[in-house]
């Protein structure tokens, strides 16, 4: 079966520095790799997804997210962290009946 | 606008009352899924659906149960609650590749 790891739970920057967010995957055959924020309370929302093509993949509100097949990884990356960038991160892989989500990292962006 | 809806979005109840968490979409997809969140933690699926009359259970055992007799509603019952009921109940609905999430409903069982 296809999976995630998002091996940090808690990710702490200072706002206008660069944030990483890590993903690992294991999948059989090419992966499907998605990123979702969730906020306070709120339901996740999409930033970014690899199906093919590109590896340094663009998404909403800055990110981005380089596929790394040697490393089978996807790490979720941007230039400049703000504030309101303090949200919990979900790493996700597409299988067969659904998607299959990591345990999430919360990032705390710091003024 | 196309979009997934979820109602209510808060929900306090005493034990043993039959609550019913609402989910609809208006994008036409034929895979629904009900997932249980405790506040900051992972996603668990409980249920899902490939469409009308199709409902499968999830990873994460649960004592609710859900029906899909139309594409667009995926509604989530549970016939007498619990205080262990107590999380944030999250549906989505999908694409080939790419889920779409409603708001959340935070149910808290007295």
């Amino acid at each position: 079966a296809q999976s995630v790891a998002q091996p940090e739970d808690q990710v702490n920057v200072a706002e206008g520095n660069p944030l990483t967010v890590k993903c690992t995957y294991s999948v059989s055959g090419n992966p499907y790799l998605f990123w979702y924020v969730q906020y306070p309370n709120r339901g996740l929302q999409f930033l970014l997804k690899y199906i093919t093509g590109d590896n340094l993949v663009k998404g909403s509100y800055g990110f981005e997210a380089e596929f790394n097949k040697s490393q089978t990884s996807f790490h979720l990356k941007k230039p400049s962290a703000l504030v309101s960038d303090s949200a919990l991160y979900f790493c996700a892989v597409r299988d067969i009946r659904d998607m299959r989500f990591g345990a999430g990292t919360r990032l705390t962006v710091k003024p | 606008e196309a979009d997934i809806y979820q109602t209510p979005r808060y929900l306090v109840i005493g034990t043993g009352k039959k609550i019913t968490l609402e989910c609809s979409q208006t994008m036409g997809h034929d895979k629904m899924y009900w997932y249980q969140q405790d506040p900051g933690m992972e996603l668990h699926l409980i249920h899902y659906s490939y469409g009308v009359n199709s409902t499968e259970k999830g990873d994460l055992s649960s004592e609710s149960t859900v029906s899909r007799i139309r594409t667009e509603h995926f509604p989530l019952t549970l016939e007498s609650a619990r205080p262990s009921h107590t999380s944030q109940y999250l549906c989505a609905s999908s694409t080939y590749n790419e889920q779409f999430f409603g708001p959340g409903t935070r149910l808290t069982v007295l």
